[in-house]
Order: C-alpha cells, then structure tokens, then sequence
C-alpha cells in the first residue's frame, strides 16, 4: 500500500496563475516532507521541504503547507511559468530512530504543464 | 559545485548478465542513497551508506542486488544475473550532515534488460 500518494497524475495550467499541486499520506510517523522537481532524463531536483512542526513554509514562488490533522500537504506555485512544466513528486522522511529515519518515501509524481 | 554524476547514464544487459553502476556523491557528503525508479512510478529506496558503513539495506529487492561504498565516497550498485524486472533507473542521491535531510540525486542510469 502506498504510503504518500498523489492522485493527480497531471495537472494544466495557465502562465501567471496559480499551480496547486496535492499529497496525501497514511504514515503519521513521517515528520519532515519535501517536494521535487524533475525533468525529462534527469534526476528530481529539490525544491523545498517543511518540518512537522510548522504548516507553512515559503521560498520564493513556492509554498508548502502541511495539515497534519489530515495527512495533507500541497505545493503552490505563485506565478506559475512555462519553465515550472515538470513532474513534481512528494516525499516523506519517517520519525524512526536509527539508520530506517534517513529514507525518503515518494509519491507516484503529477506531471505541471505550464501553459504560455 | 560539482553535484552527483553517475555512470553509465544508460546501460542494457541481456537477461542473466552482472552490471555495475557508479555513483559519485557530493565532495564531503557524508550519506549516500540508492533508489529504483520504475517507469510511471516515484523512486524508491534501495539502500543506504553513512560513510562507508551500509547502515540500511532493507530497500534490495533480493539477493543478487548489491551495494558497496569502500572508501566512504564513490558507490557502485552491482546486479547480478540481471531479469527483464531490474529495468529501471537507478538514481543515486547524497546529504550532508546534521539536520538537513533533503537528498540531492544524481541524473540516474536507465538500466534495460532484454
């Protein structure tokens, strides 16, 4: 069973406007979340990350929030560009101790085209 | 600086030979990570080194998967007697130190086995 899930397989949307990307997960052990970029035959770039403790966090253009009471976590992206256009997958770190803490679990991805 | 390259980008096998792909992490990255990724889907962990310690193999989906990381840097992820089910990228990641757990990934090696 997948433990962060992303239900969106893609998602449109115009130049200038706002892209809300999605994440749900079941582990309520995971307590750190972090979102990457990828493109085409290379591998996922990170983007920005939010700790458990907090429910917002912001870098730019990017936002993260995350709803711990319902296991919810989503990616804005404010404006939108046409160089945003990529697959965008979240991932959990697990609040374990030892050496199982350091694994990311990912989402499946939801691909952003950016429409100019 | 540098980020993590690894080799050969792209590799096919016939179906029961042994490959080898390399990893060279981030100069002064102290954990090094493996992952799968199949088509359609997101990558998942394979196994991991904090140095040249493998503390987490959990990931390696049998026994002809197998890691080293000698000198606590480059890391080489061997198959053996490869399956048409190894076709995968195989994407390599390193982190520093300390509470900064974001991973920073390699551009993968596509593996295809026919």
């Amino acid at each position: 069973d997948q433990q962060v899930k992303q239900n969106s397989p893609s998602l449109s949307v115009q130049e200038g406007r706002i892209s809300i990307l999605n994440c749900d997960y079941t582990n309520s052990m995971f307590d750190y979340f972090l979102w990457y970029k990828k493109y085409p035959a290379e591998g996922p770039t990170f983007l920005i990350s939010i700790s458990s403790i907090k429910d917002k966090n912001e870098d730019g253009r990017f936002t993260v929030f995350l709803n711990k009471s319902a296991k919810h976590l989503s990616l804005h992206i404010v404006p939108s560009q046409p160089g945003d256009s990529a697959v965008y997958f979240c991932a959990a770190k697990g609040a374990y101790s030892g050496a199982g803490s350091y694994q990311l679990t990912f989402g499946k991805g939801t691909k952003l085209s950016v429409i100019p | 600086g540098a980020g993590v390259s690894q080799s050969p980008r792209y590799k096919v096998a016939k179906r029961g030979q042994d490959v080898a792909l390399r990893c060279d992490p981030i100069s002064g990255h102290v954990s090094l990570f493996w992952y799968q990724q199949a088509l359609g889907q997101g990558p998942e962990f394979l196994t991991y080194f904090q140095n040249e310690a493998q503390l987490d193999k959990s990931g390696l989906p049998s026994d002809r998967f197998f890691a080293e990381r000698p000198e606590g840097s480059v890391s080489t992820l061997k198959i053996q007697r490869t399956q048409q089910e190894d076709s995968a990228v195989y994407l390599c990641a390193s982190s520093p130190t300390g509470n900064r757990y974001e991973q920073y990934f390699g551009p993968g090696t596509r593996l295809t086995v026919t």
